[in-house]
């Protein structure tokens, strides 16, 4: 099965810019690489997401190795409000839809 | 636009009970997915419906069932409770199954399931 590793946690300071790194080495040529953050006592929220590559949307940036074996996520500007669990994650299709969820990078944010 | 919806908020079973969550998908939103978080953890994908099927499935086992709507609102079913069954349980809506898998999904704010 496809599955994404993730550091634990990272720290960054206020105003500086972040780079979440995820590895999805087992992932096939059709599956696509989002990245939801969750907040605490909330359900996930959606930030970006590609398949071969670079994107840019206005929440962040999203760089896919040539291999696709990794991605990077880019928060240009880290603020306090960015404090959260950022989850790499594959949408598979085999046969049917599914969702993997890696185990979640904690993002601290220093002042 | 209301956005996805989750009821209870939290419910507390013993083990060997039934339970039933219920969730309601964004406007115009067909698909559904079912998600379960334990403490700490990723969530964990448990099944996906569209049209009132399911079209995809984790490693969940048949005690886990789902059933979706004419509205499109959704049910999770778990039978024959376990402990380890207390997580937060989350659904997502999608615009329809190939949008959900190269979009975004909407997440409702979960279900949290104590079994004692």
């Amino acid at each position: 099965d496809a599955k994404t590793t993730q550091p634990n946690s990272m720290e960054s300071n206020e105003e500086e810019p972040v780079h979440l790194p995820c590895n999805h080495s087992t992932i096939s040529g059709t599956d696509y690489i989002h990245w939801y953050r969750q907040l605490p006592s909330q359900g996930p929220e959606y930030v970006i997401h590609g398949l071969t590559s670079n994107v840019n949307n206005r929440m962040a940036s999203l760089a896919i190795a040539e291999d696709r074996k990794s991605s990077t996520l880019i928060l240009h500007r880290a603020t306090l409000r960015d404090a959260a669990v950022y989850y790499c994650i594959l949408r598979v299709f085999t046969g049917g839809f599914k969702t993997i969820f890696g185990a979640g990078t904690r993002l601290f944010v220093k002042a | 636009e209301t956005g996805v919806t989750q009821s209870p908020t939290h419910l507390i079973k013993t083990r060997g009970q039934q339970v039933t969550l219920r969730c309601s998908s964004q406007s115009g939103h067909n698909t559904v997915s079912w998600y379960q978080q334990a403490l700490g953890q990723g969530p964990q994908f448990i099944f996906q419906y569209y049209r009132e099927e399911e079209n995809g499935r984790g490693n969940f086992p048949p005690r886990f069932s789902g059933l979706q709507f004419p509205n499109y609102s959704s049910e999770l079913n778990v039978n024959a409770l376990e402990l380890d069954d207390s997580a937060l349980y989350l659904c997502a809506s999608s615009l329809d199954p190939s949008s959900g898998y190269y979009n975004e999904q909407f997440f409702g704010p979960g279900t949290r399931l104590t079994v004692l």
